[in-house]
């Protein structure tokens, strides 16, 4: 497709368990951003990512957070030990350059029970 | 902590009426201003890139300004139409951390007949 794909839509896992969220950023973006968004509040940066180099991690909350994209296209975000703070929209997003406008997927929305 | 504030949270207004709404952020080591649209079910869709104090930029029935100095931007919406409700976005990058966006916690429209 023509756009940022996340998958799964939607993901339930119990406490403690590990999860993987997916993104597949538009082709050729060299861009690739994750934002974490708690309901009523707007996208929190977690991550940066140029190609394959993660530039910029410092918004992951804890080390139980990892992201990474080996080889500059597809990215996968992965929570372990889940709690239930964890629970959010995960929001993957694409750009051409830095400072372009960001091309967002449509999330995966995280239940923690 | 780097805030960026947004108002009104909610907006109603009727189908023809023009509106506008605010985001505040800090004047210090601005870099750029983003605007972002936000439809239910759907993902964010970047309308605006804004870098230059005193910028004014138009899409169609939307334009916005930026004001550097003081650091806010209007976004204004001319004869809103029911398909102008969405979520209103801003979010603003500083010289030092520029893959960083940090986002308001919106404004969100809603049109009727």
């Amino acid at each position: 497709g023509a756009g940022v794909s996340q998958s799964p839509r939607y993901k339930v896992a119990k406490r403690g368990q590990d999860v993987a969220l997916r993104c597949d950023p538009i082709s050729g973006h060299v861009s690739l951003f994750w934002y974490q968004q708690a309901l009523g509040q707007g996208p929190e940066f977690l991550t940066y990512f140029q190609n394959e180099a993660q530039l910029d991690k410092s918004g992951l909350p804890s080390d139980r957070f990892f992201a990474e994209r080996p080889e500059g296209s597809v990215s996968t975000l992965k929570i372990q030990r889940t709690q239930q703070e964890d629970s959010a929209v995960y929001l993957c997003a694409s750009s051409p350059a830095l400072h372009q406008p960001q091309h967002f997927g449509d999330g995966t929305r995280l239940s923690i029970l | 902590i780097l805030n960026v504030e947004q108002s009104p949270q909610s907006l109603h207004v009727q189908e023809g009426d023009s509106t506008n709404f605010t985001c505040s952020f800090p004047s210090s080591n601005f870099y750029a201003l983003h605007w972002y649209r936000w439809e239910t079910a759907k993902s964010p869709e970047a309308l605006f890139v804004m870098t230059l104090n005193g910028d004014e930029k138009k899409k169609g029935r939307i334009s916005a300004t930026l004001n550097t100095k003081e650091g806010y931007s209007y976004l204004y919406i001319k004869g809103s139409q029911p398909e102008d409700s969405a979520t209103y976005l801003c979010a603003f990058l500083v010289t030092g951390t520029a893959s960083k966006l940090t986002f308001g916690t919106g404004t969100r429209l809603q049109v009727t007949l």
